[in-house]
C-alpha cells in the first residue's frame, strides 16, 4: 500500500512552454501533498504544500504564478510550470500524506518517483 | 523552526564494516525524525521513522538509528555494509505527523570492496 505516482517520469521542452507535471495516490487518499525540487547533487527544497480543494501554500521564494499547483481531488494533484527557462530545468518529486491517518497507514509522506524536467 | 544538519557529505566503507551516518536536528516541538535513501534518478524510500516511545528504531535492510534527545542527534547505523547500500542518504525531521518535512544536505555513501 501507499503507492504515489508521477507522470511523465521525465520531460523535455522548449523555453517559454509550459510543462504539468500530475503526481497521483494510488491505493490511498491524500489530503495532503507536496511538492519538492531537487538540484543534482543537492537537498530536496520544498516549494509548496497543497490541500484538497484549497490554494497551495508556497514556500518563500517561490513564484506561485510561475509553479501552479491544483489539488482537485484526493488521489491527484498537479503541478504546472508555466513559461519554463533553463533555470527550471530540475528534479521535481511530490509527496502525499494521509493527514488525519488512514488504517494501516501512518502520517508520514509517501513519495513519488521523481519528474526529471529539462528545458532547452 | 526545525532544522537538520547532516555529518559528512561523502562517506566510504569498505564492505562487511559498519556505516554510521550522522545526523543533527533542531527543533521546537518534540520531532518526528527520518531516514530516506535515494538512488540515482529515483524518489525517496523511508528505510526508518522515528515518532514517539522506543528510541532506537529499526528499519529496513538492517539500519537502525537512536533518538538521543540530549544530543539532539538521530544517527544512522548497520553492522555490515553492503554494495547495495550504496547511495544518497537524507534525514529529515517534521513537527508532528503528516506536517512538512526539513531535509538535510543528504551524505553519499560509498561502499568499496
Amino acid at each position: 500500500g501507499a503507492v504515489v505516482s508521477q507522470h511523465p517520469s521525465w520531460v523535455i521542452c522548449k523555453s517559454g512552454t509550459s510543462v504539468k507535471i500530475e503526481c497521483r495516490s494510488l491505493d490511498f487518499q491524500a489530503t495532503t501533498m507536496f511538492w519538492y525540487r531537487q538540484f543534482p547533487k543537492q537537498s530536496l527544497m520544498l516549494m509548496a504544500t497543497s490541500n484538497e480543494g484549497s490554494k497551495a501554500t508556497y514556500e518563500q521564494g517561490v513564484e506561485k504564478d510561475k509553479f501552479l499547483i491544483n489539488h482537485a481531488s484526493l488521489t491527484l494533484s498537479t503541478l504546472t510550470v508555466t513559461s519554463a527557462h533553463p533555470e527550471d530545468s530540475s528534479f521535481y518529486i511530490c509527496s502525499a500524506s494521509t493527514g488525519a491517518g488512514s488504517p494501516g497507514l501512518s502520517y508520514e509522506q509517501y513519495f513519488g518517483p521523481g519528474t526529471r524536467l529539462t528545458v532547452t | 523552526a526545525q532544522s537538520v544538519t547532516q555529518l559528512g557529505s561523502h562517506v566510504s566503507v569498505s564492505e562487511g564494516a559498519l556505516v554510521l551516518l550522522r545526523c543533527n536536528y533542531s527543533s521546537s516541538v518534540p520531532p518526528y525524525l527520518f531516514w530516506y535513501v535515494q538512488y540515482p534518478n529515483q524518489g525517496l524510500q523511508l528505510l526508518l521513522k522515528y515518532t514517539t516511545g522506543a528510541t532506537l528504531v529499526k528499519g529496513i535492510n538492517g539500519f537502525e538509528a537512536e533518538f538521543k534527545k540530549s544530543e539532539t542527534s538521530f544517527h544512522l547505523t548497520k553492522p555490515s555494509a553492503h554494495m547495495s547500500d550504496a547511495a544518497e542518504y537524507f534525514c529529515a525531521v517534521s513537527e508532528g505527523g503528516g506536517n512538512k518535512l526539513t531535509f538535510g544536505t543528504g551524505t553519499q555513501l560509498k561502499v568499496e570492496l
